[in-house]
């Protein structure tokens, strides 16, 4: 089946330090990408959408200049957390996007566990 | 918009007992309807969806759900629950027009399980 890995899977780092975290289909091509945030006890919100060679599309209230998203390639995002304080500390889940017929399925990651101190 | 209600946000059931986890969306056109389980500090897992067709889904695990456009409803069951199935379940929601992009959750159900 189609996996979709997540590295790294926790993290801690200090406040104003930046972090990335990478996600990668392993055995399919990926034209999109999405990234979601979980906050405990909640459900996933959507971050953004990320196309292979094109900017991402943020949803509204989602920073672009402190959450940054590279799609460089079809198996490949990554999300960089810049310049991370503590209210950015959640769970963030990657899913890649498989193209069907009439449905596109996502494959979701493990999930990074971000703390930031 | 699209909003996904899942007025549970615990189910405790015993062992070998029937369980049903409720989802009622909101839309003002056609809908694809998923459910995802999601175990503790992984991603999410998709359990069935809804595209067209037959109302009744069947998924893994052995677990069901029926859609019900009148009620707006696509509850999750299961005849006999094990205590491996002790997790979160999301219910969500998508535009056809997405293709089953731009998901929509609802806030999760913790299943427990007890012996």
């Amino acid at each position: 089946g189609a996996v979709v890995s997540q590295h790294p899977s926790r993290v801690i780092c200090k406040s104003g330090t930046s972090v990335k975290i990478e996600c990668r289909s392993l055995d399919f091509q990926a034209t999109t990408m999405f990234w979601y945030r979980q906050f405990p006890k909640q459900s996933l919100m959507l971050m953004a959408t990320s196309n292979e060679g094109s900017k991402a599309t943020y949803e509204q209230g989602v920073e672009k200049d402190k959450f940054l998203i590279n799609h460089a390639s079809l198996t490949l995002s990554t999300l960089t957390v810049t310049s991370a304080h503590p209210e950015d500390s959640s769970f963030y889940i990657c899913s890649a996007s498989l193209s069907g017929v009439s449905y596109n399925e996502q494959f979701f990651g493990p999930g990074t566990r971000l703390t930031v101190l | 918009a699209q909003s996904v209600t899942q007025l549970d946000s615990q189910v405790p059931v015993f062992e070998e007992a029937p369980v049903e986890l409720r989802c009622n969306y909101s839309s003002s056109v056609s809908v694809y309807l998923f459910w995802y389980v999601q175990y503790p500090n992984q991603g999410l897992q998709l359990l069935l969806k809804y595209l067209s067709g037959s109302t009744l889904v069947k998924g893994i695990n052995g677990f069901e759900a029926e859609f019900n456009k009148s009620q707006t409803s696509f509850h999750l069951r299961k005849p006999s629950v094990h205590i491996s199935d002790t997790a979160e379940y999301f219910c969500a929601v998508s535009d056809p027009w997405w293709g089953g992009n731009k998901l929509t959750f609802g806030t999760g159900t913790q299943l427990k399980v007890e012996l």
